[in-house]
């Protein structure tokens, strides 16, 4: 079976300043990750994903994520947080191969104050 | 930009009726999903089309849900009856016929937000 882990419900951060929205997965296989943010009473916005190659992958909006296999996390990055970033965050995880279903996370709130 | 669409966007219902949303995909998209979303946690499959095809119903509650997409485009879910645990968010999503259905990124609707009194 396979899951994903988000250890933060909410992340606090001041406007200017880096954020990180932690994930770590488990899947039996090559993962598949993904980030996607939610604004209230949206659906899901897709933001990056990691295949395969480069373990630094780069998204929409200056999001950026690391790959890290030996410690299987899947961390959310941004150099210079914005306000309008505050949103909910979802990791997810699918296995590469055929059909194999997305399981996300409960999510992580982030919230960027002025 | 192309959107999934869904509807309703709320739906207000009394345990015991049946309810219904519809979901159209983006143009062209093979794959179909449909996602429940309990308050304060992320979206869980309960159903998905490749095509009219359903390829996973695993974690679908077959006794009072049932989906369709007879013709590969839009798509129905159904609650008959619904009941209290039910309320939630209905997600809708879809994604590219190319290449593998577990890499290529998801594009959600809006949902439906359920509400069973």
């Amino acid at each position: 079976a396979q899951s994903v882990a988000q250890p933060e419900d909410q992340v606090n951060v001041a406007e200017g300043n880096p954020l990180t929205v932690k994930c770590t997965y488990s899947v039996s296989g090559n993962p598949y990750l993904f980030w996607y943010v939610q604004y209230p009473n949206r659906g899901l916005q897709f933001l990056l994903k990691y295949i395969t190659g480069d373990n630094l992958v780069k998204g929409s909006y200056g999001f950026e994520a690391e790959f890290n296999k030996s410690q299987t996390s899947f961390h959310l990055k941004k150099p210079s947080a914005l306000v309008s970033d505050s949103a909910l965050y979802f990791c997810a995880v699918s296995l590469n191969s055929g059909y194999s279903t997305l399981t996300f996370g409960k999510g992580t709130m982030l919230l960027v104050s002025p | 930009e192309a959107e999934v669409a869904q509807s309703p966007r709320y739906k207000i219902t009394e345990k015991s009726q049946a309810v219904a949303f519809w979901c159209d995909p983006i143009s062209g998209h093979a794959t179909l999903y449909w996602y429940r979303q309990i308050l304060g946690q992320g979206p869980e499959l309960l159903v998905q089309f490749q095509d009219e095809s359903v390829v996973d119903d695993s974690q679908l509650p077959k006794d009072r849900f049932s989906a369709e997409r007879l013709k590969g485009v839009d798509s129905t879910l159904k609650i008959q009856p619904a009941e209290l645990g039910d309320s939630a968010m209905y997600l809708c999503a879809s994604s590219l016929r190319t290449g593998s259905p577990s890499y290529n990124e998801q594009f959600f609707g809006p949902g439906t937000r359920l509400t069973v009194l």
